[in-house]
């Protein structure tokens, strides 16, 4: 079956380190791809998404990501993370035009000072 | 644009009653609409694809006697929680898939906090 793995449950960095979020997932071939926050009793926000092409997508609030089909990953980083970041963060895939999203478990964000 | 919203955003309400939560696509149309459940620190889980103009598809273990979704309009569909128990409390998420869109993409609504006492 479809699966995404977040294999990171919680994450604690530094404000002003740099971050990067893991994300796998198995499927055969390559599916659409997204980064979504959420923070605490919020809704999801689209931070960005890949479809094809290039495989670096930037997104909102200075976060990339990077598809790698030989992995199956698609990593969310940034490279100087703000206090304002700490939230949940969730990789999820999308098999096909119209269909349900499968979501990752999430990884907590904490920023430390 | 692409702009969901949900009505209403928290709800309480007493066990045995029946509560309905509304997925508005604002600005633009949207043929299939989905609903999720997420339990607190948990992902979300995939209840129902709503398509308009015809029945939803449940995913395994939803009760779909329980969980009604009508999706009567290109804009609106609803979520009802029929007899609801506090083991239905939970965060409820929709998304909506525009219409004329070729991609996978869809747009969430700020979810809707249930909690029944």
């Amino acid at each position: 079956a479809q699966s995404v793995t977040q294999p990171d449950i919680h994450i604690t960095v530094s404000e002003g380190a740099s971050l990067e979020l893991r994300c796998n997932y198995s499927y055969g071939a390559t599916p659409y791809l997204f980064w979504y926050v959420q923070s605490p009793g919020q809704g999801l926000q689209l931070l960005l998404k890949y479809f094809s092409g290039d495989t670096l997508v930037q997104g909102i609030k200075g976060f990339e990501a990077e598809f790698k089909r030989s992995q199956s990953s698609f990593n969310l980083r940034k490279p100087s993370v703000h206090w304002s970041d700490a939230a949940e963060y969730f990789c999820a895939v999308g098999l096909g035009a119209g269909t349900a999203l499968i979501f990752g478990k999430g990884t907590t964000l904490s920023v430390s000072s | 644009g692409a702009v969901v919203s949900q009505h209403p955003s928290r709800v309480i309400c007493k066990s045995g009653t029946s509560v309905k939560i509304e997925c508005r696509s604002l600005d633009f149309q949207a043929t299939t609409m989905f609903w999720y459940r997420q339990f607190p620190k948990k992902s979300l889980m995939l209840m129902a694809t709503s398509n308009e103009g015809s029945k939803a598809t449940y995913e395994q273990g939803v009760e779909k006697d329980k969980f009604l979704i009508n999706h009567a309009s290109l804009t609106l569909s609803t979520l009802t929680v029929t007899s609801a128990h506090p083991e239905d409390s939970s965060f409820y998420i929709c998304s909506a898939r525009e219409a004329a869109s070729a991609s996978n993409e869809q747009f969430f609504g700020p979810g809707t906090r249930l909690t029944v006492l």
